[in-house]
């Protein structure tokens, strides 16, 4: 069965501590990896998509990677305005997203 | 350039009446999605649309749920008879569908829905 699992469900981080948010999945014959910021009471903001492994992507201080198992979304030196849920999601078939339970990341100033 | 825009934002209904919620896609964009999140979860796929066929329903989308797209342009999503475990984020989602970015789903910001 597809599922996609990721942790940890929260994280707390003290500004400019980088820390990484795991997303693993079991689906047979990866079609994309889609990384999504969601903030509270709004909607999903796209961030990347991966389609290979060993391919990597970044944007500001985040960086995602993958790998045949999983995808890992590091933070670096995180502020406090980046905290939000982060969703990671894999494409089933040629459109349909089936989406993990998110990450929420707090970052104290 | 203007992202996928849905309304209402947020309605508040009794138990046993009917919804509808609206969804503008990125214009050109002829896929169109639907799906519903609760506190806490992922985003659960309801429906896909492919210009004004809808190809897909989930079987999370009851008798009382449909969805339409006339035209292929804006798309609606009706609830009727609605129930408590109905409350949920509604979310409206459009892609391109082809092209080296075609695959990218942009969501809108949510329809919410409170039944009491």
């Amino acid at each position: 069965e597809d599922q996609v699992t990721q942790s940890p469900e929260a994280l707390r981080l003290q500004e400019g501590e980088s820390s990484s948010l795991n997303c693993s999945y079991t689906v047979s014959g990866l079609r994309g990896l889609f990384w999504y910021r969601q903030d509270p009471g709004k909607g999903p903001e796209f961030l990347f998509t991966l389609y290979s492994a060993g391919e990597e992507k970044e944007k500001e201080r985040l960086k995602a990677t993958l790998t045949k198992k999983e995808s890992f979304l590091h933070i670096t030196a995180p502020k406090p305005e980046d905290s939000a849920t982060y969703l990671c999601a894999v494409v089933l078939g040629d459109y349909k997203l089936s989406f993990g339970a998110g990450t929420t990341v707090t970052v104290r100033a | 350039d203007t992202g996928v825009s849905q309304n209402p934002r947020h309605k508040i209904t009794k138990r046993g009446q009917n919804v509808t919620f609206r969804c503008d896609p990125i214009s050109e964009h002829n896929r169109l999605y639907w799906y519903r999140q609760t506190l806490g979860q992922g985003p659960e796929f309801l429906t896909y649309f492919q210009n004004e066929a809808q190809l897909e329903k989930s079987r999370l989308l009851s008798d009382r749920f449909s969805a339409e797209r006339p035209k292929g342009s804006f798309s609606t999503l009706e609830i009727q008879r609605t129930e408590q475990g109905d409350s949920a984020m509604y979310l409206c989602a459009s892609s391109l569908g082809q092209g080296p970015s075609g695959n990218t789903i942009y969501f809108g910001e949510g329809s919410w829905l409170t039944v009491v």
